[in-house]
């Protein structure tokens, strides 16, 4: 089944303690995004990547990381998790955007930092 | 600046009546819009994408509609049913970032009662 899968769904943590929430996607798709949810501000853009080993930021990239070393694989890291990163985390991928081609999006990570 | 508005923020409507929501966007230059469906804690969901030569594009009971000339966008829903409710999200492709880049409206929240 063509999927993006995402882990942990659920993750609470404390302040500065690192984390990765992986990002894998079956379907052999170049653009890879990572993106926020906060209520009332709708969907903002975090990192991208439209290949392997090529990154770019997106609109809110502060206090993250990504890497892109396999096709499949987008994970985000939190070096140093702040209260302010309590989230809901979409990954999602395609074929590339201008291509007017559809955007797929994992099932969410609710991430809470105390 | 590149922006997607959305309008109403939020409508509730009666089970069985149609609806349409609004989308304008200043992003230029433009590749494609996108409307989403996201159910609550869910990943959004492609309805439709339409580039600039589209007026009109059908998924169903969902319609989208492009002017590109006055840069607006609109999703009627026919017949509304209970699993319409979710928030719809307007998403244009283009802008400074280039034909890669997303740029997400906030979203109205539909809410569909019996």
């Amino acid at each position: 089944e063509a999927q993006v899968t995402q882990n942990p769904r659920y993750l609470i943590t404390v302040t500065g303690k690192k984390l990765t929430v992986t990002c894998s996607q079956n379907m052999n798709h170049e653009y890879m995004s990572w993106y926020r949810q906060d209520p009332g501000l709708g969907l903002r853009q975090i990192y991208y990547s439209m290949n392997v080993e090529v990154t770019d930021k997106g609109d809110v990239p502060e206090g993250y990381k990504v890497s892109r070393k396999e096709k499949r694989n987008f994970p985000l890291i939190l070096e140093s998790p702040s209260p302010n990163q309590t989230s809901l985390y979409f990954c999602a991928s395609s074929f590339l955007l201008a291509g007017g081609n559809e955007q797929f999006f994992g099932p969410g990570t609710r991430l809470t930092v105390l | 600046k590149n922006q997607v508005e959305q309008s109403p923020q939020s409508l509730i409507i009666l089970e069985g009546k149609n609806c349409t929501l609004q989308c304008n966007y200043t992003v230029s230059p433009f590749s494609n819009l996108r409307w989403y469906k996201q159910d609550t804690g869910r990943g959004p969901v492609s309805l439709t994408i339409m580039t600039f030569s589209e007026n009109t594009k059908s998924n169903g009971r969902y319609t989208a509609t492009l002017d590109a000339d006055t840069k607006q966008s609109s999703l009627h829903i026919t017949a509304s049913q209970l699993s319409d409710s979710a928030s719809y999200i307007c998403v244009v492709s283009g802008g400074s970032g280039g034909y890669n880049k997303l740029i997400f409206g906030a979203g109205t929240r539909l809410a569909v009662h019996p």
